[in-house]
């Protein structure tokens, strides 16, 4: 069954704390994409892969962090940096970013309070 | 990198024809254009994408006039499961390596009544 997971659904975490939000695809896409969703808004990304060992910042960069260490999985870790780290977190991935855009698959969703 | 513009929000009834109407007046020539729909607390999931004149598959069409500075989504015969937020996506090529990357803006949140 493929498809991309998000873990977990649901994060509690105290003001100041580092917290690392899970993402894996089983789709063999090369690209990966964060974005964060904050209510009654659109999605704004955060970072994006496009291959392996690579990864470039969104428009919303500031306070976040991940790594590509293996094409399955793009982790994203919310710095006691971000200010308001309270959000909907969601992963997606693509077959590529080069030539056009493709068709995104998206996860479940991740959904962070900070307080 | 193109922007788009649509209605924040639409109403309509069940059994009705519904057409979304986006803006990207600054669409490049390699740029396509994505729709997706979004149900609350879940992730977008792709409807339709299209470069020109008209697509159809299973659950909408997509109409893109020739000088595509505007499309329009169409859902026929809409029912209250169709109730969702839909986003219309310009991915502009402006990343890293002349990679294309989406931007979602607001979208249009489309409630059908009984």
């Amino acid at each position: 069954d493929g498809g991309i997971t998000q873990s977990p659904k649901y994060l509690f975490r105290k003001e100041g704390q580092n917290v690392t939000l899970s993402c894996e695809q089983n789709l063999n896409h090369d690209a990966m994409y964060w974005y964060r969703q904050d209510p009654g808004q659109g999605l704004r990304l955060i970072y994006y892969s496009q291959i392996v060992n690579d990864f470039q910042k969104g428009d919303i960069a500031e306070g976040y962090s991940v790594s590509r260490e293996k094409k399955e999985s793009f982790p994203l870790t919310v710095t006691s940096a971000q200010k308001n780290p309270t959000a909907f977190y969601l992963c997606a991935s693509s077959i590529t970013t080069a030539g056009r855009a493709y068709e995104q698959y998206f996860g479940p969703g991740t959904r962070l309070t900070v307080t | 990198l193109a922007k788009t513009t649509q209605p924040i929000s639409m109403d309509s009834y069940e059994g009705q024809e519904v057409n979304i109407t986006c803006s990207h007046n600054n669409i490049a020539t390699n740029d396509y254009i994505t729709w997706y729909q979004q149900f609350p607390s879940q992730g977008p999931r792709f409807i339709i994408q299209g470069y020109k004149t008209k697509v159809t598959n299973e659950v909408a069409s997509l109409f893109i006039p020739a000088d595509r500075k505007s499309s329009t989504l169409s859902l026929p015969r809409v029912s209250l499961s169709d109730t969702a937020v839909y986003y219309c996506l310009v991915a502009s090529q402006g990343g890293s390596g002349g990679s294309y990357i989406p931007t979602f803006g607001r979208g249009t949140s489309l409630i059908v009544h009984p």
